[in-house]
């Protein structure tokens, strides 16, 4: 069984440069979560996509935005990258449905706007 | 707005010694789950709770969550150096939603 793989595991980035992130989730989960932790902070909720279809939000702005793929794994897109987006970005997989409540984090990529 | 304020922030503690960490709300939360974040690494399910007053053991790890499922608290025994880490609580969401509320964590260090 396979965990969940994140990639990169660094960046670094310009100013109102994009970005995307990348998510494998572990083997026969079905949904993503992504979080965004600043230094010294607890992770905080982004989005979560479930069949392919965005299903909560936490309070970030619209150019934050992701995509879920029909194998399940998942982008995270940030637009007009500002210095607080400096961050490790985390994406979490679960299995909707599965009578479970755990969420099953990946290593993270470090993301530095500069 | 859920929030969760975990105390202490910051504890450095001995070898061998006994320490507890606090997780706090004002909200019911359906499920609370304890992570360990090492630096630079996403964080590790240790545990969740589910049922008001349950008690999970985990070798020297003890979880309880609250009667009332608004609070929950980790109990380390004879805390080694292995033991150091970032602890996060984070509280589950309700039926079709992973949205997790985490707290700001506690930093824990255990000194050889």
């Amino acid at each position: 069984e396979t965990g969940v793989t994140q990639s990169p595991t660094h960046l670094i980035k310009t100013r109102g440069q994009q970005v995307t992130l990348r998510c494998s989730s572990q083997s026969g989960h079905n949904t993503v979560s992504w979080y965004q932790q600043a230094l010294g902070q607890g992770p905080q909720f982004i989005f979560q996509y479930y069949r392919e279809e965005e299903n909560g939000r936490g309070n970030f702005p619209p150019r934050f935005s992701g995509l879920q793929f029909p194998n399940y794994s998942s982008e995270l897109n940030v637009n007009a990258l500002e210095l607080d987006d400096s961050a490790l970005y985390l994406c979490a997989s679960s299995l909707m449905g599965g009578g479970g409540t755990e969420a099953f984090f990946g290593q993270g990529t470090r993301l530095t706007v500069v | 707005t859920q929030l969760l304020e975990q105390s202490p922030q910051f504890l450095s503690i001995q070898e061998g010694e006994n320490l507890t960490v606090y997780c706090n709300s004002s909200s019911v939360f359906s499920s609370l789950q304890w992570y360990r974040q090492e630096p630079g690494e996403g964080p590790v399910l240790l545990v969740t709770v589910v049922t008001g007053g349950e008690v999970k053991k985990l070798k020297r790890l003890t979880f309880q969550f609250g009667d009332a499922r608004k609070d929950s608290s980790l109990h380390i025994t004879a805390a080694q150096p292995g033991d150091t880490g970032l602890y996060l609580c984070a509280g589950g969401p309700g039926a079709g939603s992973y949205q997790l509320t985490f707290g700001k964590g506690t930093k824990l260090s255990v000194i050889p």
